[in-house]
């Protein structure tokens, strides 16, 4: 089986523009999960997707976005970035048949300027 | 709620030693656990997960972790570290009801030759 896909891999914009990230899950991997990670706050959870329905949410400003297509694909989404967005965003893929186990992908590094 | 706690910041142990990185976990249910692992650059890698059955968990790269219900433990063992197992590993905590899976901080394995 292929693994999680991510893409863009690297990612520079500006502070106040927005940015929209995507993640492929593990083929029939209804379910995919969104983490934030910089070295000062480590791991962050972002929100939870399973079959298009959010069920899980961290403590981010609205600013932080997400959806689930019907294809289980999912695309997070930043606006008006803050040079504190800079981070390396996760997607996880996740077998809720197996224990809730997730799945992660390589990750997109973002650099806010 | 749910708390995980990676008692470790930095661990550096030489080569070929063994090496034990410690996880207490607070939950009012039944859990699942996981250890996962993550390289320079890289997202993160399950190592290895309890989800029931012998509380001696194996892992891959030769790892492995017993569950202690009454310490509420999962600490990962490895007999004798190899310089790669160099990188920062991660416990993981979710509930067997629920759909959030909370993080440790993450404990950073330094392996000198």
């Amino acid at each position: 089986k292929a693994g999680v896909t991510q893409t863009p891999r690297y990612l520079i914009k500006t502070r106040g523009q927005q940015v929209t990230l995507s993640c492929s899950p593990i083929s029939g991997h209804r379910s995919v999960s969104w983490y934030q990670q910089t070295p000062g706050q480590g791991l962050q959870f972002l929100f939870e997707y399973f079959s298009e329905t959010q069920r899980n949410k961290g403590n981010f400003p609205g600013r932080f976005s997400g959806r689930q297509f019907s294809n289980s694909r999912s695309e997070m989404n930043v606006s008006t970035l803050e040079l504190g967005d800079s981070a390396l965003y996760l997607c996880a893929s996740i077998d809720v048949r197996g224990g809730e186990t997730q799945y992660f992908g390589p990750g997109t590094r973002l650099l806010v300027l | 709620a749910q708390s995980v706690t990676q008692l470790d910041s930095q661990v550096p142990v030489f080569e070929e030693a063994p090496v034990e990185l410690r996880c207490n976990y607070s939950s009012s249910v039944s859990v699942y656990l996981f250890w996962y692992v993550q390289y320079p650059n890289q997202g993160l890698q399950l190592l290895l997960k309890y989800l029931s059955g012998s509380t001696l968990v194996k892992g891959i790269n030769g790892f492995e972790a017993e569950f202690n219900k009454s310490q509420t433990s999962f600490h990962l063992r490895k007999p004798s570290v190899h310089i790669s197992d160099t990188a920062e590993y991660f416990c993981a905590v979710s509930d067997t009801g629920g759909f959030k899976t909370i993080f440790g901080a993450g404990t950073r394995l330094f392996v000198k030759a």
